[in-house]
């Protein structure tokens, strides 16, 4: 079946540094692609999404693009804030619109 | 944006008790709710898909007599974890589908003693 792998943590920056966390996916068909965030004690926020290839989904300096090729959604932000200390959660909507997701990779930013 | 509730929070029971965690969409209808299970350091897995007014669709592996869901409601649906045992402390997180995307409850941490 549908499935994400992304990369595990934890993932420990400074303050200011650039932040990529891999995500692969493998579906049949056309899948949608989205990352979450769930920051400490809360629920999951969606982050940003991607529909199609080669879209590329973009929230508070966050970005991902849908890469059919290499089937990839990796997140990147160019410059990381304590603020962005949370989960990131990679995920797929499957042909039933059932949603998949990665493990969860745990980012700790440090001033 | 939109918005699912979850109550309660966090609830602690005593073993071979059973606990009803309640998903609210509280501004739009979801035909469609979720619910899914994080053990620590692990993802969110997918227990149960539930449609206003019909059964759950549950996922392999999960218990449908020990996990019963009900979506009564367009904007209400109930997970009872009957019989409840240690190894069913977790967080339960549930989501509503609305229009165009899935909505998040903050989740319900259960912890059986």
């Amino acid at each position: 079946g549908d499935s994400v792998t992304q990369m595990e943590g934890p993932v420990t920056l400074s303050e200011e540094a650039f932040l990529t966390i891999n995500c692969t996916y493998t579906a049949t068909g056309y899948p949608s692609l989205f990352w979450y965030v769930q920051y400490p004690g809360e629920g999951l926020q969606l982050l940003l999404k991607a529909t199609k290839a080669d879209d590329k989904g973009s929230n508070k300096g966050f970005e991902a693009t849908y890469r059919k090729e290499t089937t990839s959604f990796h997140l990147e932000k160019g410059s990381v804030q304590v603020s962005d200390s949370a989960v990131y959660f990679c995920a797929l909507s499957d042909s039933n619109n059932d949603m998949r997701f990665g493990a969860g990779t745990r980012l700790t930013v440090k001033p | 944006g939109a918005v699912v509730s979850q109550h309660p929070s966090r609830v602690i029971c005593k073993s071979g008790t059973s606990v009803k965690i309640e998903c609210r969409s509280l501004d739009f209808q979801a035909t469609t709710m979720f619910w899914y299970r994080q053990f620590p350091k692990q993802s969110l897995m997918l227990m149960a898909t539930s449609n206003e007014g019909s059964k759950a669709t549950y996922e392999q592996g999960v218990e449908k007599d020990k996990f019963l869901i009900n979506h009564a409601s367009l904007t209400l649906s109930t997970l009872t974890v009957t019989s409840a045992h240690p190894e069913d402390s977790s967080f339960y997180i549930c989501s509503a589908r609305g229009s165009t995307e899935q909505f998040f409850g903050p989740g319900t941490r259960l912890t059986v003693l």
